[in-house]
């Protein structure tokens, strides 16, 4: 697609639930980043799958986080059992490859609200 | 631990002036320097990226870097009330660390 594209944009769940984000990235990008923004907080680094690597899982805060990318395209992180300090936006990056010479381009993030 | 720090504002400037945004970084490990914009509720944009030292010159905007200080900034001619954002800086550690690392921004306000 023309752009990284993320599902649902909302989401308002109760706390306890499991929840799903869906991130597509930008076609023949290899590398996918989910980084979480808290309200006037920085962004915080999740997870980064890099074409068939193992993903470095090594920011994600709970083993109630998990991530997947199927087919080294669309991603999905679950967060089982959410909590009220799981509140965030949640953002998704892709980029050409993980090398580091270009930057990444953020989809428009889902907000996630437990409540 | 690799750190980006920068000023976290607000940063007022008139209208028409220059803004000047500076970041400075942890490790000499280090290759690729970004500046992203984010607009309130929005997610950052990616306007300047720079690799080797210098200054680099992007329309009203030009980053500068300097390695062995190891500090990073981003100028903005001309400012106008649209360039009322955060900006993030950003770097790209090479060595085992193959993501970027974000500062926590700097808020700049252009007051017409």
């Amino acid at each position: 697609g023309a752009g990284v594209s993320q599902s649902p944009s909302n989401k308002v769940t109760e706390k306890g639930k499991d929840v799903e984000l869906r991130c597509d990235p930008i076609s023949g990008h290899t590398a996918l980043y989910w980084y979480r923004q808290s309200l006037g907080q920085g962004l915080e680094f999740l997870i980064y799958f890099q074409g068939n690597s193992a993903p470095d899982k090594s920011g994600l805060p709970s083993d109630r986080f998990s991530a997947e990318r199927t087919g080294g395209s669309v991603s999905t992180l679950t967060i089982q059992r959410t909590q009220q300090e799981d509140s965030a936006v949640y953002l998704c990056a892709s980029s050409l490859d993980g090398t580091g010479g270009y930057g990444y381009t953020f989809g428009s993030g889902t907000r996630l609200t437990v409540v | 631990q690799k750190e980006v720090e920068q000023n976290s504002g607000p940063l007022s400037v008139p209208e028409g002036a220059i803004a000047s945004l500076n970041c400075t970084y942890s490790d000499r490990v280090s290759q690729s320097f970004f500046w992203y914009r984010q607009y309130s509720g929005k997610s950052p944009e990616l306007i300047m990226s720079i690799y080797s030292n210098g200054d680099k010159e992007d329309g009203r905007f030009t980053a500068q870097l300097n390695k062995a200080s190891q500090y990073v900034s981003l100028l903005i001619r001309d400012s106008q009330p649209s360039d009322s954002a955060t900006y993030l800086c950003a770097v790209f550690y090479s060595g085992g660390y193959q993501k970027v690392t974000f500062g926590t921004g700097t808020k700049l306000q252009v007051i017409p």
